[in-house]
């Protein structure tokens, strides 16, 4: 089975600042990785995601992130950060194998940015 | 494509009342999602189905929840009788092989009094 844990619950930082959400993952097998966005009173918006190949990630939003095997962690991050990206962020993982579609996701960081 | 398109958005009922939740998953996504969410548990996955097949249900609270995925373009989460621990937010993903990532609707919030 997976699990993840997301290191931070809340982080708070300055417009413009960069910004770095931390995700461990733990599994047995190879693994599929994922990043979600949750703006207030929405649903949950896929950032990005690494099924194979490079290890750095770009997504929407001028994210991206890194996986790094050795470390189990998926962190997510910005270079500068808008007062737009408030927002909770979720960190996922599945399986890394056709057909195994169930996303496990971790709890959640509240991402504040203040002006 | 419209995305995935829950109903109601809100919805308000009495204990012991039968609540139920609608979705209409993207168009070609082969798998359907139905997952709670609340401040105490966070995302909590209830039901998934593979070609309107129920695949895992273990997440299913209780016997008071049930699912139903009667062809490729809807499928229901019935609460029956609803409690006001079932309050949260409940959300429908759909998504395909061809294409891993879920697309969420925006959910549907139930506050059972």
């Amino acid at each position: 089975a997976q699990s993840v844990t997301q290191l931070d619950s809340q982080v708070p930082v300055f417009e413009e600042a960069p910004v770095e959400l931390r995700c461990n993952y733990s599994s047995s097998v190879s693994v599929y990785l994922f990043w979600y966005v949750q703006y207030p009173n929405q649903g949950l918006q896929l950032l990005l995601k690494y099924l194979s190949g490079s290890t750095l990630v770009k997504g929407i939003n001028g994210f991206e992130a890194e996986f790094n095997k050795s470390q189990t962690s998926f962190h997510l991050r910005k270079p500068s950060v808008h007062i737009s990206d408030t927002a909770e962020y979720f960190c996922a993982v599945s399986p890394g194998i056709q057909g195994a579609q169930k996303l496990v996701f971790g709890q959640g960081t509240r991402l504040t940015i203040n002006p | 494509d419209a995305g995935v398109i829950q109903s109601p958005r809100h919805e308000v009922t009495e204990m012991g009342q039968e609540v139920t939740l609608r979705c209409k998953p993207i168009s070609g996504h082969d798998y359907l999602f139905w997952y709670r969410q609340t401040m105490m548990r966070g995302l909590e996955l209830l039901i998934y189905f593979n070609n309107n097949v129920p695949i895992d249900d273990s997440g299913m609270p209780e016997d008071r929840f049930s699912a139903k995925m009667p062809n490729a373009s809807f499928s229901t989460l019935k609460i029956q009788p609803s409690e006001p621990r079932d309050s949260a937010v409940y959300f429908c993903a759909s998504s395909s092989d061809r294409n891993y990532g879920y697309t969420f609707g925006s959910g549907t919030r139930l506050t059972v009094v």
